[in-house]
């Protein structure tokens, strides 16, 4: 089973400043089948990034992926007090699916 | 607009099993899969299992073989997860999401969109 590991686990930022995620497999993955989702209190997830750096349907321009093998990042560029939430990578491989155990993005 | 609407919070004891459904609209359904991913009270997201709503064939996650099954009903687009055996670690919210998984015009893709409103499963003595 692939291992994902997210860093850091918590990142304190301010609106309008640029946040940098981290998501490092534990062997190689297919870029196709790497998508980054975004977690609010009480809400169930929403797909942000799919194809390691394609937007989903009405996410935002501020939000970027990249990264390839081992290891993706996730942009946002400049802090909107919305994208204050958890954010999990997953990818899929080998017919299943693993997440990392999420970054924290929260005011400074 | 494509939905997943979940089936209402459930309280059961250690052993007993639990069935929870996940009703879709706005879309073909048998034109896509439905995965389960739970989340633990303050935990991370966990996969469970995919089904194909097309043919029915299902993937689980090992450590849930021989406790989860998961079906669909194509003539009311609802899935179901059924979990058996239940722990008190098996307490958490239970998402159903569609899923795409395949390849068109030379990329691929995976994708879990949109998700369920979430079913709380409580078990506890």
């Amino acid at each position: 089973e692939i291992v994902l590991t997210q860093s850091p686990g918590t990142l304190s930022l301010s609106p309008g400043e640029r946040a940098t995620l981290s998501c490092r497999a534990s062997q190689s993955v297919s870029s196709s089948y790497l998508a980054w989702y975004q977690q609010k209190p009480g809400q169930a997830p929403r797909l942000l990034i799919y194809g390691a750096s394609s937007r989903a349907t009405g996410i935002p321009d501020r939000f970027s992926g990249s990264g390839s093998g081992t290891d993706f990042t996730l942009t946002i560029s400049r802090l909107e007090p919305e994208d204050f939430a958890v954010y999990y990578c997953q990818q899929y491989g080998s017919s299943s699916w693993t997440f990392g155990q999420g970054t924290k993005v929260e005011i400074k | 607009q494509v939905q997943l609407v979940q089936s209402g919070a459930e309280v059961k004891k250690p052993g007993a099993s639990v069935k929870v459904s996940c009703k879709a609209s706005g879309y073909t359904f048998t034109s896509y899969g439905i995965s389960w991913v739970r989340q633990a009270p303050g935990q991370g997201l966990e996969w469970m299992g995919w089904i194909s709503a097309y043919n029915g064939n299902t993937n689980y996650a090992q450590k849930l073989q021989g406790r989860v099954t998961m079906t669909t009903d194509t003539s009311t687009s609802t899935a179901y997860m059924e979990l058996r055996s239940l722990r008190s670690d098996d307490t958490a919210v239970y998402y159903c999401a569609r899923g795409s998984l395949g390849c068109s015009g030379g990329s691929c893709y995976s994708i879990f969109d949109p998700w369920g409103q979430g079913t709380l499963v409580t078990v506890s003595s």
